[in-house]
């Protein structure tokens, strides 16, 4: 199993651009997260999904997108990038059993500039 | 509203034993979670503790007290590699079909020789 994988790893943006953060996952999990993580700091919800078309705003939804049309994927869409965006993205995934339990995918570094 | 604290910074030495406290203000609880991240790294699950008590998984345990909203991770015989980013995390009552986590801050954990 490769788990929860993430591409790119790192990404340079120039302001006003966009992109999609692609995230898979090979476990058959239902639930599915994204979540940023700022230098320092604990790491904040974007969106999550609990299943194939269902989507839902986390802590900070504001400036991005998620679509779920299978199980394995969830991408993240970046519109109009913004200074403010730039963090650490991680993508994570757990069974609706063990939810306590999230598996981590290793994360996209994206710098706006 | 929901809260964890947790402290910023801990150092011990090598084969020491060292505590990591957290706590919590949620609405509704499920459980505490345990996450270890190393620098550049992903966050990996370390553990879990939905009642009151230990669990204990080789050098690591994790204690609970639900009455107190408090909780705590051991970290016995202290190794070099121990050195990371350890946070803890809710299950709040909000979470029971998403599976949704609180992250605090994250508590950076200093390993001296």
């Amino acid at each position: 199993n490769a788990g929860v994988t993430q591409t790119p790893k790192f990404r340079i943006l120039k302001i006003g651009q966009s992109m999609t953060l692609q995230c898979a996952q090979d476990m058959n999990h239902n639930y599915m997260y994204w979540y940023r993580q700022d230098p320092g700091m604990g790491l904040k919800l974007i969106y999550y999904s609990v299943g194939a078309g269902i989507t839902d705003k986390g802590e900070v939804p504001n400036g991005y997108n998620v679509s779920r049309s299978t199980t394995e994927d969830f991408p993240l869409r970046l519109e109009l990038a913004a200074p403010s965006q730039t963090s650490v993205y991680f993508c994570a995934s757990t069974s609706g059993r063990m939810a306590y339990e999230q598996y981590f995918g290793p994360g996209t570094r994206l710098t706006v500039t | 509203g929901q809260s964890l604290e947790q402290p910023s910074e801990v150092t011990a030495v090598e084969g020491a034993i060292v505590q990591i406290n957290c706590t919590y203000q949620t609405s509704g609880f499920y459980g505490l979670s345990w996450y270890q991240q190393h620098d550049g790294g992903a966050p990996t699950f370390l553990s879990y503790n939905a009642l009151d008590g230990l669990e204990e998984t080789g050098r690591f345990s994790s204690f609970l007290s639900r009455s107190d909203s408090y909780g705590y991770l051991l970290l016995q015989e202290l190794q070099m590699k121990d050195s990371a980013s350890y946070f803890c995390a809710v299950r709040d009552a909000g979470s029971s079909n998403t599976g949704k986590l609180i992250f605090g801050q994250g508590t950076t954990l200093q390993v001296k020789p």
